[in-house]
Protein backbone atom coordinates (compact mmCIF):
# COMPACT_ATOMS: atom_id res chain seq x y z
CA UNK A 1 0.00 0.00 0.00
CA UNK A 2 1.84 3.22 -1.14
CA UNK A 3 1.18 6.04 1.23
CA UNK A 4 2.51 8.65 -0.89
CA UNK A 5 0.99 8.76 -4.38
CA UNK A 6 2.77 11.28 -7.09
CA UNK A 7 0.04 10.05 -10.20
CA UNK A 8 2.01 12.64 -12.17
CA UNK A 9 5.23 10.96 -13.90
CA UNK A 10 5.99 13.67 -15.81
CA UNK A 11 4.86 17.41 -16.20
CA UNK A 12 6.31 19.56 -19.46
CA UNK A 13 5.81 23.43 -18.98
CA UNK A 14 6.71 26.21 -20.56
CA UNK A 15 9.02 28.89 -19.08
CA UNK A 16 7.94 31.82 -17.41
CA UNK A 17 4.29 29.77 -16.75
CA UNK A 18 2.86 28.15 -13.49
CA UNK A 19 4.12 24.43 -12.49
CA UNK A 20 1.60 22.56 -10.28
CA UNK A 21 3.27 19.31 -8.66
CA UNK A 22 0.53 17.36 -6.78
CA UNK A 23 1.21 14.64 -4.11
CA UNK A 24 -1.70 12.77 -2.07
CA UNK A 25 -1.41 10.69 0.68
CA UNK A 26 -3.30 8.40 2.95
CA UNK A 27 -1.96 8.31 6.23
CA UNK A 28 -3.73 10.54 8.66
CA UNK A 29 -0.72 10.41 10.90
CA UNK A 30 1.02 12.29 8.60
CA UNK A 31 1.87 15.74 10.45
CA UNK A 32 4.56 17.32 7.93
CA UNK A 33 5.15 17.12 4.87
CA UNK A 34 8.41 18.36 2.41
CA UNK A 35 9.40 18.64 -1.42
CA UNK A 36 12.24 17.81 -2.45
CA UNK A 37 14.36 18.14 -5.85
CA UNK A 38 16.51 15.79 -7.34
CA UNK A 39 19.23 16.36 -10.23
CA UNK A 40 20.35 13.67 -11.95
CA UNK A 41 23.69 12.11 -11.16
CA UNK A 42 22.88 14.33 -7.34
CA UNK A 43 21.22 13.67 -4.15
CA UNK A 44 17.86 15.00 -3.36
CA UNK A 45 18.01 18.53 -1.89
CA UNK A 46 15.30 20.27 0.55
CA UNK A 47 13.88 22.83 -0.98
CA UNK A 48 10.31 23.32 0.93
CA UNK A 49 7.91 22.29 3.49
CA UNK A 50 5.07 22.69 6.10
CA UNK A 51 3.65 21.88 9.05
CA UNK A 52 0.16 19.89 9.27
CA UNK A 53 -1.16 23.01 10.92
CA UNK A 54 -1.00 25.46 7.87
CA UNK A 55 -2.42 24.87 4.41
CA UNK A 56 -0.34 27.15 2.55
CA UNK A 57 3.91 27.80 2.95
CA UNK A 58 5.55 30.41 0.49
CA UNK A 59 9.53 30.77 -0.24
CA UNK A 60 10.20 32.87 -3.51
CA UNK A 61 9.01 31.14 -6.20
CA UNK A 62 8.35 28.37 -4.81
CA UNK A 63 4.56 27.58 -2.29
CA UNK A 64 3.05 24.52 -0.74
CA UNK A 65 0.07 23.72 -0.39
CA UNK A 66 -1.60 21.54 2.19
CA UNK A 67 -5.28 20.34 1.94
CA UNK A 68 -5.94 18.04 4.84
CA UNK A 69 -9.25 17.12 4.19
CA UNK A 70 -8.77 15.57 0.83
CA UNK A 71 -4.82 14.57 2.35
CA UNK A 72 -3.22 16.42 -0.83
CA UNK A 73 -0.36 18.53 -1.45
CA UNK A 74 0.76 20.92 -3.97
CA UNK A 75 3.64 22.27 -4.94
CA UNK A 76 3.33 25.84 -7.41
CA UNK A 77 6.34 27.24 -8.80
CA UNK A 78 6.04 30.27 -10.33
CA UNK A 79 7.84 31.57 -13.16
CA UNK A 80 8.87 28.64 -13.77
CA UNK A 81 12.33 28.48 -15.29
CA UNK A 82 14.40 26.07 -17.08
CA UNK A 83 16.54 25.20 -14.09
CA UNK A 84 14.11 23.92 -11.84
CA UNK A 85 14.02 20.96 -14.55
CA UNK A 86 13.96 18.05 -12.36
CA UNK A 87 12.52 15.51 -10.50
CA UNK A 88 10.48 16.39 -7.79
CA UNK A 89 9.73 14.08 -4.58
CA UNK A 90 7.05 14.68 -2.00
CA UNK A 91 7.90 13.27 1.23
CA UNK A 92 5.91 12.99 4.32
CA UNK A 93 6.43 13.01 8.13
CA UNK A 94 5.48 10.74 10.95
CA UNK A 95 5.81 12.69 14.42
CA UNK A 96 7.96 9.59 14.40
CA UNK A 97 10.33 10.97 12.35
CA UNK A 98 9.80 8.26 9.71
CA UNK A 99 9.82 9.85 6.20
CA UNK A 100 7.81 8.05 3.57
CA UNK A 101 8.56 9.59 -0.30
CA UNK A 102 6.47 9.42 -3.42
CA UNK A 103 7.37 8.11 -6.87
CA UNK A 104 8.49 11.72 -8.03
CA UNK A 105 7.20 13.60 -10.42
CA UNK A 106 9.77 14.58 -13.50
CA UNK A 107 8.94 18.16 -14.53
CA UNK A 108 10.24 19.58 -17.86
CA UNK A 109 10.48 23.51 -18.60
CA UNK A 110 11.39 24.44 -21.54
CA UNK A 111 12.71 28.02 -23.02
CA UNK B 1 27.30 20.71 -0.90
CA UNK B 2 24.93 18.81 1.39
CA UNK B 3 27.96 17.43 4.23
CA UNK B 4 26.59 14.12 3.54
CA UNK B 5 29.99 11.69 2.05
CA UNK B 6 29.12 8.69 0.93
CA UNK B 7 31.84 6.08 -0.72
CA UNK B 8 32.61 4.60 -2.96
CA UNK B 9 30.74 6.77 -6.12
CA UNK B 10 30.54 3.95 -8.27
CA UNK B 11 30.67 0.26 -7.78
CA UNK B 12 30.65 -2.50 -10.45
CA UNK B 13 30.59 -6.00 -8.67
CA UNK B 14 29.51 -9.47 -10.39
CA UNK B 15 26.65 -11.73 -9.05
CA UNK B 16 27.04 -13.45 -6.00
CA UNK B 17 29.69 -10.52 -4.38
CA UNK B 18 29.45 -9.06 -1.74
CA UNK B 19 29.97 -5.33 -1.08
CA UNK B 20 29.87 -2.18 1.50
CA UNK B 21 28.75 1.27 0.68
CA UNK B 22 29.61 3.71 3.78
CA UNK B 23 28.10 7.13 4.48
CA UNK B 24 29.29 9.67 6.93
CA UNK B 25 26.61 12.20 8.18
CA UNK B 26 26.27 15.67 8.07
CA UNK B 27 28.49 17.21 11.64
CA UNK B 28 26.05 16.59 14.38
CA UNK B 29 23.57 14.90 13.14
CA UNK B 30 22.96 11.37 14.74
CA UNK B 31 20.07 9.89 12.27
CA UNK B 32 21.06 7.81 9.12
CA UNK B 33 18.55 6.81 6.48
CA UNK B 34 19.57 4.06 3.42
CA UNK B 35 17.37 4.72 0.56
CA UNK B 36 17.40 2.47 -2.75
CA UNK B 37 16.63 4.03 -6.00
CA UNK B 38 16.39 1.73 -8.86
CA UNK B 39 16.12 2.78 -12.66
CA UNK B 40 12.87 5.12 -13.12
CA UNK B 41 11.24 4.42 -9.94
CA UNK B 42 11.07 6.43 -6.49
CA UNK B 43 13.59 6.43 -3.52
CA UNK B 44 12.71 3.12 -1.47
CA UNK B 45 13.26 3.71 2.20
CA UNK B 46 15.28 0.88 3.21
CA UNK B 47 16.84 1.39 6.86
CA UNK B 48 17.03 3.91 9.53
CA UNK B 49 19.61 4.43 12.46
CA UNK B 50 19.62 7.06 15.05
CA UNK B 51 22.63 7.11 17.41
CA UNK B 52 23.70 3.96 16.66
CA UNK B 53 20.41 1.97 17.53
CA UNK B 54 18.33 0.39 14.55
CA UNK B 55 14.73 2.69 14.45
CA UNK B 56 12.97 1.55 11.51
CA UNK B 57 13.09 -1.08 8.89
CA UNK B 58 11.60 -0.56 5.34
CA UNK B 59 11.65 -2.97 2.41
CA UNK B 60 15.34 -4.04 3.12
CA UNK B 61 16.33 -7.52 1.94
CA UNK B 62 17.34 -9.92 4.49
CA UNK B 63 20.59 -10.60 1.83
CA UNK B 64 21.14 -6.79 2.88
CA UNK B 65 22.30 -5.14 6.77
CA UNK B 66 22.87 -2.09 7.92
CA UNK B 67 25.02 -0.99 10.97
CA UNK B 68 25.98 2.40 12.84
CA UNK B 69 29.08 2.81 14.46
CA UNK B 70 29.87 4.99 17.50
CA UNK B 71 30.99 7.85 15.34
CA UNK B 72 27.71 7.90 13.82
CA UNK B 73 29.07 6.91 10.39
CA UNK B 74 27.33 3.91 8.83
CA UNK B 75 27.81 1.20 6.26
CA UNK B 76 25.27 -0.48 4.31
CA UNK B 77 26.33 -4.23 3.43
CA UNK B 78 24.98 -6.33 0.37
CA UNK B 79 25.45 -9.61 0.20
CA UNK B 80 24.90 -12.47 -2.56
CA UNK B 81 24.17 -9.93 -5.20
CA UNK B 82 21.80 -10.18 -7.93
CA UNK B 83 21.47 -8.31 -11.21
CA UNK B 84 18.65 -6.18 -9.72
CA UNK B 85 20.24 -5.07 -7.08
CA UNK B 86 21.99 -2.35 -9.32
CA UNK B 87 20.44 0.70 -8.26
CA UNK B 88 21.64 4.45 -6.76
CA UNK B 89 21.80 3.86 -3.03
CA UNK B 90 21.48 7.18 -0.98
CA UNK B 91 22.14 7.95 2.54
CA UNK B 92 20.82 10.65 4.03
CA UNK B 93 21.13 12.24 7.41
CA UNK B 94 18.95 14.47 9.97
CA UNK B 95 19.03 16.48 13.20
CA UNK B 96 16.12 14.71 13.85
CA UNK B 97 13.53 16.88 16.45
CA UNK B 98 10.51 16.37 17.56
CA UNK B 99 7.17 17.06 15.97
CA UNK B 100 7.90 15.39 12.31
CA UNK B 101 10.04 17.81 11.57
CA UNK B 102 12.90 15.73 9.64
CA UNK B 103 14.32 17.81 6.57
CA UNK B 104 16.88 14.61 5.93
CA UNK B 105 19.89 15.89 4.06
CA UNK B 106 21.16 13.66 0.86
CA UNK B 107 24.50 12.60 0.07
CA UNK B 108 25.78 11.92 -3.76
CA UNK B 109 24.65 8.39 -3.57
CA UNK B 110 26.76 4.99 -4.54
CA UNK B 111 26.08 3.63 -7.89
CA UNK B 112 25.77 0.21 -7.58
CA UNK B 113 26.32 -2.42 -11.05
CA UNK B 114 25.97 -6.08 -10.52
CA UNK B 115 26.98 -7.49 -13.91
Amino acid sequence: DQQVKQNSPSLSVQEGRISILNCDYTNSMFDYFLWYKKYPAEGPTFLISISSIKDKNEDGRFTVFLNKSAKHLSLHIVPSQPGDSAVYFCAANTNAGKSTFGDGTTLTVKP
Amino acid sequence: DSGVTQTPKHLITATGQRVTLRCSPRSGDLSVYWYQQSLDQGLQFLIHYYNGEERAKGNILERFSAQQFPDLHSELNLSSLELGDSALYFCASSGWTSGGVNTQYFGPGTRLTVL
